[in-house]
Order: structure tokens, then C-alpha cells, then sequence
């Protein structure tokens, strides 16, 4: 079984530009989650998707962030306009279901804002 | 107030020792969940088991056991005979029920070096 695909995996930008990350989680499961991970810090949800309808976004910045998942399967995060405190690795997680099961990780993008 | 902590920071230790990682979560429902994750260095966090509420039965899989006290509040992770490879940093998460789903919040990690 493919796992959850992230692109791409390290990107640099000058603050106020904008960033887009991709993510295909794997196939048939229908939550997908983006967290925001700093440096020495636990993930941290910024939004969740249930097939294309948002369940949970209370936490993501919505003046800068912006995510869908257009048909329910691919998701996209992008950024606009960074800032430093936005240098943090992004990861996608997908579950079988809106349940308490076990997330599947992608490998993360790398962010640094400079 | 849903909250996980992991008060150890960084834990190293000599190939072949036991070693404990504590986990203690707050949380006013009944009903909700306790994971352990594990990152290795390259960044992927792997899922490596789930806990219910109402299931305080310790489990073990092979090296890896874990104690599940709810009178403390407790979801601690032993590794046993621990190796080079279980460096990683080692997450403990809860998951409670909102509306909609499911939210899962994640300790702050405690990083485990296995030196040989």
C-alpha cells in the first residue's frame, strides 16, 4: 500500500512570498489533516478535512493559510504571505475515518522562511 | 482542557538498557484515546499503537510495552533492551470527541538517544 505522498520536501522562501504544499493521502481514506510542526515541538492540527468538507480549521491561521481538498481525495496548504514564524515542517496525515484510529504520516515539508 | 505532557525532554541511554518514556494527559471526558507515535530522523511519524478509554489492559509487542493507568492519568512506553534504532523522537497523543470528528492534540515529544 502506497503512503501518504508529500511535495515538496524542503522548500525556502523570502518572507512575504507565497508557498504551496501538496499532499495524496492514501487511497480510500477519507480524513486528511495538515499539522504544523516547529522545531522541537509536538504537531500541532491546523486543519481537518472529512472527503472535501472542512471539520475542523479553528486553528489555522485563515488571514495567511488557506487549504481544500478539492474532490476528496488531494489536498494543497498554501501560505500567503509567510512570515519567519511560519518556518516549520508541514506534514499530511490521512485516517480510514472520522474516528480515533491511527494517523498515516507523510514524510513532511520542510519550510524555512528567511 | 485537553492536554498532553511529556516532561522528559531528551532521554539517552546504553544499547541494551530498558527505558521509560512518561506521558500524563488531562482531559473531562470519559470517552477518548491515547496514542504513541515515533519519528525517526527522517522526519515520518509512525503510528505504533492506540488506546481506549475504557481498556486499561497493558499490552506488549515485543520490545515494546506500555501501562495505562487512569488513576494517574498515566500512559508511560517502556522499551525493552532498547537498540540504536529506537533513536527517534517519541510522541504521546490524546483524542477526544468534538463535533464532527475527532481531535487529536500531541505532547511536545521527548527525543531518545541509544548510544552503542
Amino acid at each position: 500500500e502506497a503512503g501518504v505522498a508529500q511535495s515538496p520536501r524542503y522548500k525556502i522562501i523570502e518572507k512575504r512570498q507565497s508557498v504551496a504544499f501538496w499532499c495524496n493521502p492514501i487511497s480510500g481514506h477519507a480524513t486528511l489533516y495538515w499539522y504544523q510542526q516547529i522545531l522541537g515541538q509536538g504537531p500541532k492540527l491546523l486543519i481537518q478535512f472529512q472527503n472535501n468538507g472542512v471539520v475542523d480549521d479553528s486553528q489555522l491561521p485563515k488571514d495567511r493559510f488557506s487549504a481544500e481538498r478539492l474532490k476528496g481525495v488531494d489536498s494543497t496548504l498554501k501560505i500567503q504571505p509567510a512570515k519567519l514564524e511560519d518556518s516549520a515542517v508541514y506534514l499530511c496525515a490521512s485516517s480510514l475515518a472520522r474516528g480515533a484510529y491511527g494517523y498515516t504520516f507523510g514524510s513532511g515539508t520542510r519550510l524555512t522562511v528567511v | 482542557a485537553q492536554k498532553v505532557t511529556q516532561a522528559q525532554t531528551e532521554i539517552s541511554v546504553v544499547e541494551k538498557e530498558d527505558v521509560t518514556l512518561d506521558c500524563v494527559y488531562e482531559t473531562r471526558d470519559t470517552t477518548y484515546y491515547l496514542f504513541w507515535y515515533k519519528q525517526p530522523p527522517s522526519g515520518e511519524l509512525v503510528f505504533l499503537i492506540r488506546r481506549n478509554s475504557f481498556d486499561e489492559q497493558n499490552e506488549i509487542s515485543g520490545r515494546y510495552s506500555w501501562n495505562f493507568q487512569k488513576s494517574t492519568s498515566s500512559f508511560n512506553f517502556t522499551i525493552t533492551a532498547s537498540q540504536v534504532v529506537d533513536s527517534a523522537v517519541y510522541f504521546c497523543a490524546l483524542s477526544e470527541a468534538q463535533t464532527g470528528g475527532f481531535k487529536t492534540i500531541f505532547g511536545a515529544g521527548t527525543r531518545l538517544f541509544v548510544k552503542a
